[in-house]
């Protein structure tokens, strides 16, 4: 079973509006953690935003804020006030405990998002 | 400033050679490095954990004889793909996890086309 879903393969947005970029994850384990990261056309993972699965409050970076749902089990990231330099592949990871202590990140198929004027 | 490094960060061979790949951190030691690839247009699939001073963990379907992973030091860790073939050609990407936060860094890829 796939363990972080990002159900918009891709997504637009006008420049300077807000946009959400959908996460939803299965874990069994109580203490995880949950990133997104960016991914331009140059290949790099550039890191975002970071929410522990204990942190009461959702976490915010700049433009980038994680909107936290546990119940739910979803880790939207809203980016407000789109850019035209937004526009790249957006995943959502999730990182869990395995046997032996070692965190096993995984992550989602991605989201395309492009930013038009 | 980068915090992790990788070299090349494109290579073509021929079919049948061998091609090492470098992962290095630049700002703290590592002890557990990680080791993607990704096919364009596709997210990254986890190879292999690369864990200093013991042997790497592959992932299902992951054949740890064609990739080699060697975590020499604390600071680097190094991918061979032995023998590669064109279905080889991919995306390779090292990460590793800052033990003093909870942030997990990516290094810049390495592109491989196997000809």
């Amino acid at each position: 079973a796939q363990k972080i879903t990002q159900t918009q393969p891709g997504m637009f947005v006008q420049e300077k509006e807000a946009v959400t970029l959908d996460c939803t994850y299965d874990t069994s384990d109580q203490s995880y953690g949950l990133f997104w990261y960016k991914q331009p056309s140059s290949g790099e993972m550039i890191f975002l935003i970071y929410q522990g699965s204990y942190d009461e409050q959702n976490a915010t970076e700049g433009r980038y804020s994680l909107n936290f749902q546990k119940a739910r089990k979803s880790a939207n990231l809203v980016i407000s006030a789109s850019q035209l330099g937004d526009s790249a592949m957006y995943f959502c990871a999730m990182r869990e405990s395995a046997s032996g202590g070692s965190y096993i990140p995984t992550f989602g198929r991605g989201t395309s998002l492009i930013v038009h004027p | 400033g980068a915090v992790v490094s990788q070299h090349p960060s494109w290579v073509i061979c021929k079919s049948g050679t061998s091609v090492k790949i470098e992962c290095r951190s630049l700002d703290f030691q590592a002890t557990t490095m990680f080791w993607y690839r990704q096919f364009p247009k596709q997210s990254l699939m986890l190879m292999a954990t690369s864990n200093e001073g013991s042997k790497a963990t592959y992932e299902q379907g992951v054949e740890k004889d064609k990739f080699l992973i060697n975590h020499a030091s604390l600071t680097l860790s190094t991918l061979t793909v032995t023998s590669a073939h064109p279905e080889d050609s991919s995306f390779y990407i090292c990460s590793l996890r800052d033990p003093a936060s909870r942030t997990q860094y990516f290094g810049p890829g390495t592109r491989l086309l196997v000809l």
